[in-house]
């Protein structure tokens, strides 16, 4: 059973401050680490897929980064919104067959 | 594209009956997933096709739960008995390619199983 693990749980923040949270995964048998948004009601949407060692992605204020090595990523939101309020979720990829292990997302509340 | 199709939104059902749940992929990917999202589980994978061939069901639960996909653009996911336990929300999502490429969600079917 793939350990991936996200923490913290639930994060309650101000609006206005930047946040990050933390991904683990496997170190061996890497292939590709996901984050996705997810708002309540909704369906998760895709936020970044990363595949190589030290990629950092950006969207927008919400920036990754990725060490495969030692089997973290971190989700950074820069100037925190109401709106970034959902839960965010890693999944990881240890094969090339397209099979994703979830972590149990990180819940971020953003108060006005 | 409309994105991925699920139906029904909603089921609720009394133990024992059979549950179908439907899902249209995005045109175009070839790859179908589908999960079942519990408050204790989290979002786990029951099973996923690769053109319309099932790569991996490891996830099913049981011999009550099966999957089938008759062509590129339908799959049904069926309980059949359903029991409480099953109840859940259960999505599909699609994706275009391999691991580096993104999987996209449907918007779930909520299923009760009373």
């Amino acid at each position: 059973i793939l350990n991936v693990e996200q923490s913290p749980q639930s994060l309650h923040v101000q609006e206005g401050d930047s946040t990050n949270f933390t991904c683990s995964f496997p170190s061996s048998n890497f292939y590709a680490l996901h984050w996705y948004r997810w708002e309540t009601a909704k369906s998760p949407e895709a936020l970044f897929v990363m595949t190589l060692n030290g990629d950092e992605k950006k969207k927008g204020r919400i920036s990754a980064t990725l060490n495969t090595k030692e089997g973290y990523s971190y989700l950074y939101i820069k100037g925190s919104q109401p709106e970034d309020s959902a839960t965010y979720l890693c999944a990881f990829g240890g094969t090339s067959y397209g099979k994703l292990t979830f972590g149990q997302g990180t819940i971020l509340t953003v108060h006005p | 594209d409309a994105g991925v199709i699920q139906s029904p939104r909603h089921e609720v059902t009394e133990m024992g009956q059979e549950v179908t749940l439907r899902c249209k992929p995005i045109s175009g990917h070839d790859y179908l997933f589908w999960y079942r999202q519990t408050m204790m589980r989290g979002l786990e994978l029951l099973i996923y096709f690769n053109n319309n061939v099932p790569i991996d069901d490891s996830g099913m639960p049981e011999d009550r739960f099966s999957a089938k996909m008759p062509n590129a653009s339908f799959s049904t996911l069926k309980i059949q008995p359903s029991e409480p336990r099953d109840s859940a929300v259960y999505f599909c999502a699609s994706s275009s390619g391999e691991q580096q490429e993104t999987q996209y969600f449907g918007p779930g079917t909520r299923l009760l199983v009373l």
